[in-house]
């Protein structure tokens, strides 16, 4: 299984709604990540976790909490979120964090926040 | 066809031509390079990688080049096929992250006429 999975595929959620984001990958891989991407612009990185732990955070507003519960399992928590969050959030693993590794993308979430 | 990445970001080539899309990086301290494709509706698709310790790589169809001197990568691809219509991003890992964090280039879209 080369997949990384992602649910749901799209979401529209109102600024006073708690929804989350999904994504799984069965690889063994034990780094995941969550990118932000606008139209028409490239992904930006917005954490990165490395063997379950919090490894890079690039200064995301709290309203973003992402969550491992498990090597194969990465969850976006989205609270309070403001119109100008909404964009296609992108799920990624590589083996590991770090050195030559290729980071794998799930098709992405496109979230619309009203 | 060839495109200055940042300041074309859209090349249009003829079916069975060689295309050639450029990008330019800033930070010195990247040691590895990546070139993704992303149809639309779609995570990014890993082609090619590439690591400073390399001036070029082949794939199948594709060829990778890098000058550290002017920070430059191309990605080449040969007979260019209506399947290769995307946008194409190169994405620089920095050492001085311990290559954990991905960083994208703008992107350059790829239109193959038939």
């Amino acid at each position: 299984d080369t997949e990384v999975t992602q649910t749901p595929k799209h979401l529209v959620m109102g600024m006073t709604n708690k929804k989350s984001l999904k994504c799984e990958q069965h690889m063994g891989h034990r780094a995941m990540y969550w990118y932000k991407q606008k139209a028409k612009k490239p992904p930006e990185l917005m954490f990165v976790y490395s063997y379950e732990k919090l490894s890079i955070n690039e200064s995301v507003p709290s309203r973003f909490s992402p969550e491992c519960p498990n090597s194969s399992l990465l969850n976006l928590h989205l609270h309070a979120l403001q119109p100008e969050d909404s964009a296609l959030y992108l799920c990624a693993s590589s083996q590991v964090a770090g050195g030559y590794n290729e980071q794998f993308f799930g098709p992405g979430t496109r979230l619309t926040v009203l | 066809g060839e495109s200055v990445g940042l300041h074309l970001p859209t090349l249009s080539v003829q079916e069975g031509d060689n295309s050639i899309i450029n990008c330019a990086y800033s930070n010195s301290a990247s040691d590895y390079f990546i070139w993704y494709k992303q149809e639309s509706g779609k995570g990014p698709q890993f082609i090619i990688d590439i690591r400073s310790n390399m001036d070029k790589r082949q794939g199948q169809r594709v060829t990778v080049l890098l000058n550290k001197t002017v920070k430059h990568l191309s990605l080449q691809i040969a007979a260019t096929q209506p399947g290769d219509s995307a946008v194409y991003f190169c994405a620089e890992n920095k050492r001085d992250t311990g290559r954990r964090a991905l960083t994208f280039g703008s992107g350059t879209r790829l239109q193959v006429q038939p």
